[in-house]
């Protein structure tokens, strides 16, 4: 089955640092890759939409300048977050698709900012 | 906009029992809804999905019953287990672009 990879699993950091996320497809070409963010006992919040080649379409409120994503080829997607501040400790979650319906997620990096 | 809503937040479930989960939704455009299984501390893992042209979908234990009329679809876990304890996402998606939009959540509690 299709599997992706996420790392790391969980990060700390120092305010003011940059973290870098990466989330690999292992087994297939995705053709979209989705970044998501979620807060304790909440759901997926979508933050972007990559697709390799092409810049990431953000969701509204997502500050393209502070999460930089880089979709450089059909198995890797990061995720950079920039100038890290408290506020921006989550959990992120990846996302690979190769079809509409044929989504798979990777297991999410904790990120701490301290 | 929510576009998918969820019901209920929470829910506890007696080993052996039935758990009933319920989605609807407000875009007509969707047409296809998957449910996502959650652990803590980990990403969602797909567990059974549905595309309109049927009205319901077994696989094992999981079950999704579909209402078009009504934009409404429910998971069905028979013979819950405790292992089953975890947060359960309704999803959507449709030919207007190929993102999920995600149900608020449930989290299941089977007590032994």
């Amino acid at each position: 089955g299709a599997v992706v990879s996420q790392h790391p699993s969980w990060v700390i950091c120092k305010s003011g640092t940059s973290v870098k996320i990466e989330c690999r497809s292992l087994d297939f070409q995705a053709t979209t890759m989705f970044w998501y963010r979620q807060f304790p006992k909440q759901s997926l919040m979508l933050m972007a939409t990559s697709n390799e080649g092409s810049k990431a379409t953000y969701e509204q409120g997502v500050e393209k300048d502070k999460f930089l994503i880089n979709h450089a080829s059909l198995t890797l997607s990061t995720l950079t977050v920039t100038s890290a501040h408290p506020e921006d400790s989550s959990f992120y979650i990846c996302s690979a698709t190769r079809t509409r319906d044929g989504y798979t997620f990777g297991s999410g990096t904790r990120l701490t900012v301290v | 906009q929510q576009q998918v809503k969820q019901s209920p937040q929470s829910l506890i479930v007696q080993k052996g029992g039935i758990s009933i989960i319920n989605c609807a939704y407000e875009n007509t455009a969707f047409d296809y809804f998957p449910w996502y299984q959650q652990f803590p501390g980990k990403g969602p893992a797909l567990l059974i999905a549905i595309r309109p042209d049927v009205s319901e979908k077994k696989e094992g234990r999981f079950t999704i019953s579909f209402n078009k009329s009504a934009k409404q679809f429910s998971l069905h876990i028979m013979d819950s287990q405790p292992g089953d304890s975890a947060t359960y996402f309704c999803a959507a998606s449709g030919n207007a672009g190929n993102m999920l939009t995600f149900g608020g959540g449930t989290r299941l509690m089977v007590k032994p």
